[in-house]
C-alpha cells in the first residue's frame, strides 16, 4: 500500500542551526502539507502546497520556514534558524483532493529536538 | 475555546465495551474527519463525514454529525486492546486547504 515516507525520524540540532525535513508523498497525490505537534498538544497546520506553490500557510509558518518540491517527488520543510520552541513532531501529509473535501495521508513524522 | 475540541480528554474502558468520543467545533464546515494516532506515530484516517450527511458507518465505527449543534461523535463498538490510541477530529471548511484538528481523546482499552 502506498505511503508517505519521512526522513529523518529524529533529528537533534543546536539552536540557530538550519534543519531540512524530507518527505516523499504518495506518487499520484497533488496536495502536500506540513503539520506539527508539540508533545502532548494538538496537531497544528503549518502549510499546504499545490501546483508548485504555497496554497495556504498559518501564522506559525513565518519567514524562518520554507517549503520546496525540488524534483517532483520530494517535499521538504526547511527551518532556517531553529529556536527551542520549534521542538516538535513534524508530519508531512498528502492528498488526492484538497483536504477540505478529502482525507489526508500522513507520514510517521520527524521528531525535531532543538537544544 | 478553539475549533475542534473533543471530550472526554481521556477514556478508559474494558475490551468489548463501546467507546464514544465527542467533538465540538465553532464554524461552518465542509466535512469532519476522524483520525487515530498511536503513541509516537503518524495519524491514520478513519472516516470522513460531509456536512450534508448525518451518520456514517465503517466497520466497527459509527460517526454522527449534527451541524445545528456543531458537534460530532465517534462510536467504536466492541472495542479491542488494539483500539488503544488517541483520536482526533479535524474539520475542513470553505476554500481553506487546511484541516483544523481538535485536542484529542486518549482511549485506553484494557483486557
Amino acid at each position: 500500500e502506498p505511503e508517505v515516507t519521512q526522513t529523518p525520524s529524529h533529528q537533534v540540532t543546536q539552536m540557530g542551526q538550519e534543519v531540512i525535513l524530507r518527505c516523499v508523498p504518495i506518487s499520484n497525490h497533488l496536495y502536500f502539507y506540513w503539520y506539527r505537534q508539540i508533545l502532548g498538544q494538538k496537531v497544528e497546520f503549518l502549510v499546504s502546497f499545490y501546483n508548485n506553490e504555497i496554497s495556504e500557510k498559518s501564522e506559525i509558518f513565518d519567514d524562518q520556514f520554507s517549503v520546496e518540491r525540488p524534483d517532483g517527488s520530494n517535499f521538504t520543510l526547511k527551518i532556517r534558524s531553529t529556536k527551542l520552541e520549534d521542538s516538535a513532531m513534524y508530519f508531512c501529509a498528502s492528498s488526492v483532493v484538497i483536504s477540505n473535501t478529502g482525507e489526508l495521508f500522513f507520514g510517521e513524522g520527524s521528531r525535531l529536538t532543538v537544544l | 475555546s478553539q475549533q475542534g475540541e473533543e471530550d472526554p480528554q481521556a477514556l478508559s474502558i474494558q475490551e468489548g465495551e463501546n467507546a464514544t468520543m465527542n467533538c465540538s467545533y465553532k464554524t461552518s464546515i465542509n466535512n469532519l474527519q476522524w483520525y487515530r494516532q498511536n503513541s509516537g506515530r503518524g495519524l491514520v484516517h478513519l472516516i470522513l463525514i460531509r456536512s450534508n450527511e448525518r451518520e456514517k458507518h465503517s466497520g466497527r465505527l459509527r460517526v454522527t454529525l449534527d451541524t445545528s449543534k456543531k458537534s460530532s461523535s465517534l462510536l467504536i463498538t466492541a472495542s479491542r486492546a488494539a483500539d488503544t490510541a488517541s483520536y482526533f477530529c479535524a474539520t475542513g471548511r470553505g476554500t481553506a486547504s487546511k484541516l483544523t484538528f481538535g485536542t484529542g481523546t486518549r482511549l485506553q482499552v484494557t483486557l
